[in-house]
């Protein structure tokens, strides 16, 4: 059980481009849900927290305007890379949680690749 | 601002040797520890927590407040063992904020 899905899993696209990935929690409601980014040989650095129904908390540092999250419903969340450029590359990771304080399951990730 | 160190970006372990990875983290609170772990090719996935106290794959790992540490041991190596392995800190709310995580490889 707790099965997250991430989609697409890896995309390649140009400058200027706008990206969705969606963040699917398939066998339980996720109340909220976490997107994280992943550099090379880096952590996993928390860029928002989604809770549904209401607006993404984002961390510091990271722009709202860039990065549009959506959590319309409790088994769907998407990040929208807008106007994405070469430094957006990136592993971007979603997870979810289904109560509070409950441990976070974690999707596959997607590789966005900006050319 | 809380802060997790994991020291050995890789470490190399024979097969059937105890294992230790190394967890410091810094926060004022009472934090919830966690470990994370990431087989090849596959997710990210939670292995143990210290409020549940278990014996995961045979890993256990103690929170030391005195020394601010979350070491993961397992007395045994197996192959199956090598991995990617991410300690994680909670503080109070759902927020995680991970370490730069060890690569274990275990030599058979």
């Amino acid at each position: 059980g707790a099965v997250v899905s991430q989609h697409p899993s890896w995309v390649i696209c140009k400058s200027g481009t706008s990206v969705k990935i969606e963040c699917r929690s398939l066998d339980f409601q996720a109340t909220t849900m976490f997107w994280y980014r992943q550099f090379p040989k880096q952590s996993l650095m928390l860029m928002a927290t989604s809770n549904e129904g209401s607006k993404a908390t984002y961390e510091q540092g990271v722009e709202k305007d860039k990065f549009l999250i959506n959590h319309a419903s409790l088994t769907l969340s998407t990040l929208t890379v807008t106007s994405a450029h070469p430094e957006d590359s990136s592993f971007y990771i979603c997870s979810a949680s289904n109560r509070a304080h409950q441990p976070q399951h974690f999707g596959d990730g997607t590789r966005l690749s900006i050319l | 601002a809380q802060r997790v160190t994991q020291p050995e970006k890789l470490l190399s372990v024979f097969k059937g040797a105890p294992v230790e990875l190394k967890c410091n983290y810094s926060y004022s609170g009472s934090p919830e520890l966690f470990w994370y772990v990431q087989y090849s090719r596959q997710r990210l996935q939670l292995l143990l927590r210290h409020i549940s106290r278990e014996s995961i794959k045979g890993f256990t790992a103690d929170l030391n407040k005195g020394e601010t540490s979350f070491h993961l041991k397992k007395p045994f190596a197996q192959e199956e063992d090598s991995a990617m392995y991410y300690c994680a800190l909670s503080f109070g709310n759902e927020k995680l904020t991970f370490g730069t995580g060890t690569r274990l490889t275990i030599i058979p």
